[in-house]
Parts: structure tokens; C-alpha cells; sequence
């Protein structure tokens, strides 16, 4: 079974500065798809970034990039010019991207964002 | 384009009494999702559905847990007789299609406070 390890239950950053979470993962499969997402207190998850594994480039989104190190089996995410709106919790997660099965994500535990203005 | 609609937000009940959730997906998402998410926890599937059949239920406690996507549209989460160890924030999910890679968006999920 697949699994997602967050090592960082808590993180803080200054606004404006950058910071980077991380997040490993564990599977024998070759194609799967990895996620961040966030969760404010408000409890609706959003989607941050996405990245399939067959994809070399590291994804980006305006402030938000990971990077991706297949062999290694890690997917960090760097928040830049961090804002006071980034404080949330942030899952990474998995989802296999073989076909004809369960297509669930498997989540971390999660890292607590705090942004200090 | 309107979100995924989750109903109540916030329900609390006594134990061995039953409770209900409801989901309605983003319109024209054929496949939805349940997920139970514990405090200081990541969410866990209970149940996928592909239009109103179901895919995964291999998490789901079939002695008390039940769920239903009648005419593959909206979905009703039930739970009876309720545990104190099923409180939690239950989320449904819907994306588009199976098979695609297609992102999972979720509602804004519904706490559940057994007593």
C-alpha cells in the first residue's frame, strides 16, 4: 500500500519570505499523480499544485513550485513572497494512476502553515 | 461554476443515534467521493462511486456506514448506529472522469460531533 509521510507537523515563515514543506511518499507503481493541498480553518480542501510522475519538469504555480525528485520519492513544496493567506494546513497526497482501480488519494498528516506578518 | 455542495455543516448527535450527509458534486462529474477526516489527520476514503455505481468501498465499516448516489448525481452518506470514535469532518469529492487524472475538488465538509 501506498503511503505519504509529512515530517513537519508545524512550520511558520515571515510574510514575504519563502519557505519549503516537505513530503515523501512510498509505492512500487511508475505512474501515479502527487498533490498539495490546502486547508484553511475554514475545512474546504483546495488544490495547490499537481504534478504527474511521468512529467520531468517541476510544476508551478505563480507562487507555488515543488520540486519533484522521482527517484528519491520526494515532492517538496516552496511557497514564495509568502502571504498572510497562505496560513493554512497542508496535505500532500497521493493517487495512483494505474487503471481500473480505486483512484483515491492517499493523504499525509498534514503541516501546519503559520505566517507571521 | 458552482462548488460541491455539502449538507449540514455541522451535526451533532448522541451516540447509537443515526445521522445523514448530503452531497451534491460539481455539475457533470460522474465520479464522487466520501472521505472521513479524524482531527489532526489526513482524510481517509470511505467510498468512491463511478456515476451511481461504486468503485472502492473497501474502507467503509459496512456494519454501520452506508452511502448511495441514486440516478449518479448527488450522493447520501448515512451512519447507524454513530460511535464516539466516528466524529469528524466527513468530505465528499467529485472529478470529472475516471481514468483521466482529473483533480478531485472538494466541498466544505460536514462536522460530526458524537456525544
Amino acid at each position: 500500500a501506498q503511503t505519504v509521510t509529512q515530517s513537519q507537523p508545524e512550520m511558520s515563515v515571515q510574510e514575504a519570505e519563502t519557505v519549503t514543506l516537505s513530503c515523501t511518499y512510498d509505492t512500487s507503481e511508475s505512474d501515479y499523480y502527487l498533490f498539495w493541498y490546502k486547508q484553511p480553518p475554514s475545512r474546504q480542501m483546495i488544490l495547490v499544485i499537481r504534478q504527474e510522475a511521468y512529467k520531468q519538469q517541476n510544476a508551478t504555480e505563480n507562487r507555488f513550485s515543488v520540486n519533484f525528485q522521482k527517484a528519491a520519492k520526494s515532492f517538496s513544496l516552496k511557497i514564495s513572497d509568502s502571504q498572510l493567506g497562505d496560513a493554512a494546513m497542508y496535505f500532500c497526497a497521493y493517487r495512483s494512476g494505474m487503471g481500473g482501480g480505486s483512484e483515491k488519494l492517499v493523504f499525509g498528516k498534514g503541516t501546519k502553515l503559520t505566517v507571521n506578518p | 461554476e458552482a462548488g460541491v455542495a455539502q449538507s449540514p455543516r455541522y451535526k451533532i448527535i448522541e451516540k447509537r443515534q443515526s445521522v445523514a450527509f448530503w452531497c451534491n458534486p460539481i455539475s457533470g462529474h460522474a465520479t464522487l467521493y466520501w472521505y472521513q477526516q479524524i482531527l489532526g489527520q489526513g482524510p481517509k476514503l470511505l467510498i468512491q462511486f463511478q456515476n451511481n455505481g461504486v468503485v472502492d468501498d473497501s474502507q467503509l465499516p459496512k456494519d454501520r456506514f452506508s452511502a448511495e448516489r441514486l440516478k449518479g448525481v448527488d450522493s447520501t452518506l448515512k451512519i447507524q448506529p454513530a460511535k464516539l470514535e466516528d466524529s469528524a469532518v466527513y468530505l465528499c469529492a467529485s472529478s470529472l472522469r475516471r481514468g483521466t487524472g482529473d483533480t478531485q475538488y472538494f466541498g466544505p465538509g460536514t462536522r460530526l460531533t458524537v456525544l
